[in-house]
């Protein structure tokens, strides 16, 4: 149990283009998901909390008009670059958030590698 | 300070050696730790979970936490090649948030 997807798994486009990147619970519920931002050789960094059926929180110093976010569903987040440049070529990766044995464990989706040309 | 600290290493065991990876944390009020296993180009794959003080074992793996010391780690029993990877560490903060430590990277040599 617990598997979340991504879609599409390598994007590569021009640059000003908007791409879409889907995250699926394919045999739980989500109320909560994240995403997260990781360039090589660097940890994790987290973008935002996507909740379904309310507006994302971003996390400091991202932008909510350029990483739109809809979690429009209990099993589906997703996130839209919007207008993508170079510096957004990154890998993409969502998490979902669920309850096991009494603790909250984020599952994680297997990432979206983005190159903006 | 940051939040959850992790040693980058690289940390080099021989193969059948246990592997010992350190994290700390800040935040006093955090309530649950999670380790993560990362390959190269991957996404992170949960191995597994603890919140209570002690040792939790699964398989190879070990984890361990002392809420006094704000300290956490993880061994890996037998290890293998195929454990080559980065392993982060996370915490559940008193605010709810999970924050990942930097990441630990492990090379198990054949």
């Amino acid at each position: 149990g617990a598997v979340v997807s991504q879609h599409p798994s390598r994007v590569i486009c021009k640059s000003g283009t908007s791409v879409k990147i889907e995250c699926r619970s394919l045999d739980f519920q989500a109320t909560t998901m994240f995403w997260y931002r990781q360039f090589p050789k660097q940890s994790l960094m987290l973008m935002a909390t996507s909740n379904e059926g309310s507006k994302a929180t971003y996390e400091q110093g991202v932008e909510k008009d350029k990483f739109l976010i809809n979690h429009a569903s209990l099993t589906l987040s997703t996130l839209t670059v919007a207008s993508a440049h170079p510096e957004d070529s990154s890998f993409y990766i969502c998490s979902a958030l669920l309850n096991r044995d009494f603790t909250d464990t984020q599952y994680f989706g297997p990432g979206t590698r983005l190159t903006v040309l | 300070q940051k939040e959850v600290e992790q040693n980058s290493g690289p940390l080099s065991v021989p193969e059948g050696a246990i592997a010992s990876l350190n994290c700390t944390y800040s935040d006093r009020g955090s309530q649950s730790f999670f380790w993560y296993r990362q390959y190269s180009g991957k996404s992170p794959e949960l191995i597994m979970f603890i919140y209570s003080n002690g040792d939790k074992e699964d398989g190879r793996f070990t984890a361990q936490l002392n809420k006094a010391s704000q300290y956490v780690s993880l061994l890996i029993r037998d290890s293998q090649p195929s454990d080559s990877a980065t392993y982060l560490c996370a915490a559940k903060t008193s605010y709810d948030k999970v924050i990942f430590g930097p990441g630990t990277s492990l090379s198990v040599i054949p």
